[in-house]
This record gives C-alpha cells, sequence and structure tokens, in this order.
C-alpha cells in the first residue's frame, strides 16, 4: 500500500508570490491534516479535511488556505509569501480522524523556502 | 502554558542500551491521547507508540514502551536495545478528546537522539 505522498519535495519562491502544495493520502483514507514544522516554532498545526470540508483549524492566518477533493486528496495555498512561511510542511491522513487511538500517517513533506 | 514539555533537547545512548525520553503534558482535558514519533533526517514522521488516557496498562510496541504516569501528566518513552537506525528526532503529541475530535495533535520541541557505537 502507498504511503502518503507530498509534491513536490522541495520549493523555492520570493515573497508576495503564492504557492499551492499537494498531498495524496493512503487508499481509503478520508482525514487529511497539514502542519508546518520550523526551527523555532516547532510542529503547528494548519488545518484538517474530511470529505471535502474543512474540521479543524489551527491559528494561522488567512493566507494558509486548503481544500480537499473527493478522492481525498488535498492541496493546500499560501498567498503573498513571507520570509516567515519557510518551512517543511507536512501532510498526514488517517482513516477517519475520530477513533482514540487513530494513527497519523505522515508524509516526507514539502520544503517551502521563500527568499 | 506549553500542552507538551520535552526537556532533553539532546541525548546519547551506547548502542544496545536502554533510553528514555521525557515528556510532560498538561490538559484539563479527561480524554486524551499520546503518542510517539520519530523524525529522521528524510523529514517524514513514523508513528511509534500510543497511550490512551483510560487505558490501565503501559502501552508497548516491539522496542518501544511507554512509562506513563498519569498524576504525574507524563508519558516517557523507553527505547530497549538501541541500534544505530534510532538515531533521530523524537516526538511527544497529544490529541485533546477522544472522539470526534479530529486529528489535531499539539507537538512538544523534540528530543535529538544519538546512538553511539
Amino acid at each position: 500500500k502507498a504511503g502518503v505522498t507530498q509534491t513536490p519535495r522541495y520549493l523555492i519562491k520570493t515573497r508576495g508570490q503564492q504557492v499551492t502544495l499537494s498531498c495524496s493520502p493512503i487508499s481509503g483514507h478520508r482525514s487529511v491534516s497539514w502542519y508546518q514544522q520550523t526551527p523555532g516554532q516547532g510542529l503547528q498545526f494548519l488545518f484538517e479535511y474530511f470529505s471535502e470540508t474543512q474540521r479543524n483549524k489551527g491559528n494561522f492566518p488567512g493566507r494558509f488556505s486548503g481544500r480537499q477533493f473527493s478522492n481525498s486528496r488535498s492541496e493546500m495555498n499560501v498567498s503573498t509569501l513571507e520570509l516567515g512561511d519557510s518551512a517543511l510542511y507536512l501532510c498526514a491522513s488517517s482513516p477517519q480522524g475520530d477513533q482514540a487511538n487513530e494513527k497519523l500517517f505522515f508524509g516526507s513533506g514539502t520544503q517551502l523556502s521563500v527568499l | 502554558a506549553q500542552k507538551i514539555t520535552q526537556t532533553q533537547p539532546g541525548m546519547f545512548v551506547q548502542e544496545k542500551e536502554a533510553v528514555t525520553l521525557d515528556c510532560t503534558y498538561d490538559t484539563s482535558d479527561p480524554s486524551y491521547g499520546l503518542f510517539w514519533y520519530k523524525q529522521p533526517s528524510s523529514g517524514e514522521m513514523i508513528f511509534l507508540i500510543y497511550q490512551g488516557s483510560y487505558d490501565q496498562q503501559n502501552a508497548t510496541e516491539g522496542r518501544y514502551s511507554l512509562n506513563f504516569q498519569k498524576a504525574r501528566k507524563s508519558a516517557n518513552l523507553v527505547i530497549s536495545a538501541s541500534q544505530l537506525g534510532d538515531s533521530a528526532m523524537y516526538f511527544c503529541a497529544m490529541r485533546e478528546g477522544l472522539t470526534g475530535g479530529g486529528n489535531k495533535l499539539t507537538f512538544g520541541t523534540g528530543t535529538q537522539l544519538k546512538v553511539e557505537l
């Protein structure tokens, strides 16, 4: 069974641009979550999608958005990029996201550098 | 206040020895779950072990065990018989609200473990 796939693996953008990151969950998984990882702030929850609906949202500005398609694939978008958006963006999937001990399976992440 | 605290930024252990990575948590929710993940240099987060707040016994998964002390709000990870491949960053994480809570995890700052020959 294929794992969580994130594309692209690396991205370089300049301030003010926008970027779209893609995540394909494990087959059969309906919950997709996004996390931002930086040396200064650590791992922070961005948002979670389930059945094409945003179910949870972290404390990030509106420049960060996402969506989920009917096949559970998800994209996140960051508009008007700032230097502080440079980070590793991790996507995680799980079957339902509503069971106590449900594991999250993570992808290898997209490393975004904003110049 | 930090919800998940990992006080050891870095740890060294000799190959084949056991090592304990500390994690304390803070929540007022009676229902919660605690996770440990491993992140090698490749970046991918790998699930290691889970402990639910209502679980009576400490969780074990192969060489990994979780020393859960609910009254002290600690959930330390014990790795037995360390291997060179265990060298990685280790994160403790918590999910509050056990059912219907979605997949929002709160992570600690991590412990960098280095296994030496």
